[in-house]
C-alpha cells in the first residue's frame, strides 16, 4: 500500500543552526504535501503545506521543498530556538491522507 | 470556536467491554478520520469517511467500527477492546478528502487493561 517514510526519527540541533527533516512517499497520485508540528502532550497542527504544482514554499523561517519526480520533499527550519522542539510529521494526501512516522526535534539553548 | 471535539480525554477499560470515543466537528467538513498514535509508529490511520455515510478502511483497521450517520459526526467504536489498542488515538476533520489541511482533536488516551 503507500507509504510516507521519513528520517530522521530524532534530530538534536544547537540553538541558532538548521534542521532538516526529508519524507519519501510512494503514491503517484498524492497532490498536497502538508508539515505537522506536535508539541509534548498537544495535538498536532499544521505549519506548512505544499501542493504538486509548486517546488519550493517559505514561511519566515520554515520552508518546505518538492521534488515530484523523485517524490521526495523536505522541511527546513532555520535559526531554530528551543520553541521548535517537538515532534514533526510529513504527510502525503490524495484521496486520503498517510503520515510518516515523526521526527522528534531538539533545539539545545 | 471552529473545533474538533473528541471525547473523554482518558479512558481506562477492561478487556472486552465495549467502548465507544466520539468526535464532533463544527466546521462543516465532509472528510473525517481516525488516527492512533503510537512511539516510534507515528499517525496511522484506523478508518476514514469521505461524507455522511461513506466510510471505508485505513491502514490499521482490526478491531475497530465507525460510523458516519452524519455528517459533523464521527464515532469510533471499540466492540471487544484488547491491551494492543491502548494507544493515544486522534479524530481529525478536513474540508474535502486528503489533499486539504487536517484539523485534529484534543486526543483521547485510552488504556485496556
Amino acid at each position: 500500500g503507500e507509504n510516507v517514510e521519513q528520517h530522521p526519527s530524532t534530530l538534536s540541533v544547537q540553538e541558532g543552526d538548521s534542521a532538516v527533516i526529508k519524507c519519501t512517499y510512494s503514491d503517484s497520485a498524492s497532490n498536497y504535501f502538508p508539515w505537522y508540528k506536535q508539541e509534548l502532550g498537544k495535538r498536532p497542527q499544521l505549519i506548512i503545506d505544499i501542493r504538486s504544482n509548486v517546488g519550493e514554499k517559505k514561511d519566515q523561517r520554515i520552508a518546505v521543498t518538492l521534488n515530484k519526480t523523485a517524490k521526495h520533499f523536505s522541511l527546513h527550519i532555520t535559526e531554530t530556538q528551543p520553541e521548535d522542539s517537538a515532534v514533526y510529521f510529513c504527510a502525503a494526501g490524495g484521496f486520503k491522507t498517510i503520515f510518516g512516522a515523526g521526527t522528534r526535534l531538539f533545539v539545545k539553548a | 470556536e471552529a473545533q474538533v471535539t473528541q471525547n473523554p480525554r482518558y479512558l481506562i477499560t477492561v478487556t472486552g467491554k465495549k467502548l465507544t470515543v466520539t468526535c464532533s466537528q463544527n466546521m462543516n467538513h465532509e472528510y473525517m478520520s481516525w488516527y492512533r498514535q503510537d512511539p516510534g509508529l507515528g499517525l496511522r490511520q484506523i478508518y476514514y469517511s469521505m461524507n455522511v455515510e461513506v466510510t471505508d478502511k485505513g491502514d490499521v483497521p482490526e478491531g475497530y467500527k465507525v460510523s458516519r450517520k452524519e455528517k459533523r459526526n464521527f464515532p469510533l467504536i471499540l466492540e471487544s477492546p484488547s491491551p494492543n489498542q491502548t494507544s493515544l488515538y486522534f479524530c481529525a476533520s478536513a474540508p474535502r478528502g486528503g489533499n486539504t489541511e487536517a484539523f485534529f482533536g484534543q486526543g483521547t488516551r485510552l488504556t485496556v487493561v
